[in-house]
């Protein structure tokens, strides 16, 4: 069974760091892309970020790009999301979600998806 | 990218068909068959219900449908039961690197 769990959310100030996590497991991780992708009450789901099975291709979203970073360990079937400068805009629910493909930018579309980490940025 | 475009909120009775409109541009829905439709009960992840404008992942039940013509991307549940009062969100791809996805604004389906 397909299991993906995120993990790092909180309470943060803004202009500091988080950094998230997803723990892995039920496939083969280094087989498929990865995605986060996020949601708020007022602006629905967002995708916030991807990479191919290698990293070797990366993409962000233009309201995240040059703050947030993702990676991955596929030795330790693990995904991450380290979010610097945080806004209260980026304050949402974060999920882990897996591609159906090897590449993140292929069409998709995002199978499985964790049950999220809640970020709150609030002075 | 904008967020695609959905109906706030649509019902049924129970047995009856709903439809869901998704419209989008030629970057994104009318560009690609790339669309996919995911189902999201309260306090729950978003799972996956239509992919690639009309494929069904395993396990998904077939009165779950979708089409689509030009801009617009359809689901359309047929015999409603009360398990499928949830939110529906569709997604497309819009290519490129950075951005390639856009989800929709979501879709109360209410079974009354």
């Amino acid at each position: 069974e397909v299991q993906l769990v995120e993990s790092g959310g909180g309470l943060v100030q803004p202009g500091r760091s988080l950094r998230l996590s997803c723990a892995a497991s039920g496939f083969t991780f280094d087989d498929y892309a990865m995605h986060w992708v996020r949601q708020t009450p007022g602006k629905g789901l967002e995708w916030v970020s991807g990479l191919t099975w290698n990293s070797g291709s990366i993409g962000y979203a233009d309201s995240v790009k040059g703050r947030f970073t993702i990676s991955r360990d596929n030795a330790k079937n693990f995904l991450y999301l380290q979010m610097n400068s945080l806004r209260a805009e980026d304050t949402a629910l974060y999920y882990c979600a897996r591609d159906k493909n090897p590449a993140y930018n292929y069409g998709g579309p995002q199978d499985y998806w964790g049950q999220g980490t809640l970020v709150t940025v609030s002075s | 990218q904008s967020a695609l475009t959905q109906p706030p909120s649509a019902s049924g009775s129970p047995g009856q068909s709903v439809t869901i409109s998704c419209t989008g541009t030629s970057s994104d829905i009318g560009g690609y068959k790339y669309v996919s439709w995911y189902q999201q009960h309260p306090g729950k992840a978003p799972k996956l219900m239509i992919y690639e404008v009309s494929q069904r992942p395993s396990g998904v039940p077939d009165r779950f449908s979708g089409s689509k013509s030009g801009n617009t991307a359809s689901l359309t549940v047929s015999g409603l039961q009360a398990e499928d009062e949830a939110d529906y969100y569709c997604s497309s791809y819009a290519g490129g690197n950075n951005s390639p996805y856009v989800f929709g604004t979501g879709t109360k389906v209410t079974v009354l």
